[in-house]
């Protein structure tokens, strides 16, 4: 089984540009979470989905960034425009609505965004 | 407010020695605490996780963790350090079923031949 994939996994842009971020998570899993890492600093929450509709987006940082899951499948993180306190590694996550392994979460190997 | 600590930054150990990273956690209900691993260009693994029961849970890799509630920690220990496990380690607590896990800064272990 395939597990949750991001692209890219690095990306440097300049200040004021336009990034967008993918996550494809696994088969099935309907609950999805968008998390960011700032160099040293702790993982956060930014946001989660279930299917495509957002259930908390109580830790995205301001309006520059919006999510979407369309079709409930993969789901895309946009920073528009980008500033230098944006860089940082978002990692994606997902896990099941039902069945069985309810309470873990299985992450991606993140995106790396560096900010100029 | 849920919170995680991890008090150690950077931690050097040297291969075949034991190994304990701390992880301490504040949450006002019962915790579901997580230990994660980041191998370089690797994604977050999950080493292991306690709900309840025993409080000690055993874990992939040789790992294991001691859920202690009367100090709020929950700190990961391995008897004899492989090379191959430097990397960072995430201590993580969340709610049944959590949405919202909040995670410590992470400590960075180096293994030194």
């Amino acid at each position: 089984e395939a597990g949750v994939t991001q692209f890219p996994s690095h990306s440097v842009i300049e200040k004021g540009q336009t990034v967008t971020l993918r996550c494809d998570p696994i088969s099935g899993h309907d609950n999805l979470y968008w998390y960011r890492r700032v160099m040293g600093k702790e993982i956060k929450f930014l946001l989660h989905f279930v299917k495509e509709s957002k259930q908390d987006e109580s830790g995205m940082p301001n309006n520059r960034f919006l999510a979407e899951r369309t079709g409930g499948t993969y789901s895309t993180l946009k920073v528009q425009p980008a500033e230098l306190e944006d860089s940082g590694v978002y990692f994606c996550a997902s896990k099941p609505l039902t069945g069985q392994d309810l309470d873990t979460q299985y992450f991606g190997p993140g995106t790396r965004l560096t900010v100029l | 407010a849920q919170s995680v600590t991890q008090p150690d930054i950077h931690i050097t150990v040297s291969e075949g020695a034991s190994l304990e990273l701390r992880c301490n956690y504040s949450y006002g209900a019962t915790p579901y605490l997580f230990w994660y691993v980041q191998s370089p260009g690797q994604g977050l693994q999950l080493l292991l996780k306690y709900f309840s029961g025993d409080t000690l849970v055993q874990g992939i890799k040789g790992f294991e963790a001691e859920f202690k509630r009367s100090q709020s920690s929950f700190n990961l220990r391995k008897p004899s350090v492989h090379w191959s496990d430097a990397a960072e380690y995430f201590c993580a607590v969340g709610a049944r079923n959590n949405n919202d896990m909040r995670f410590g800064a992470g400590t960075r272990l180096t293994v030194k031949p």
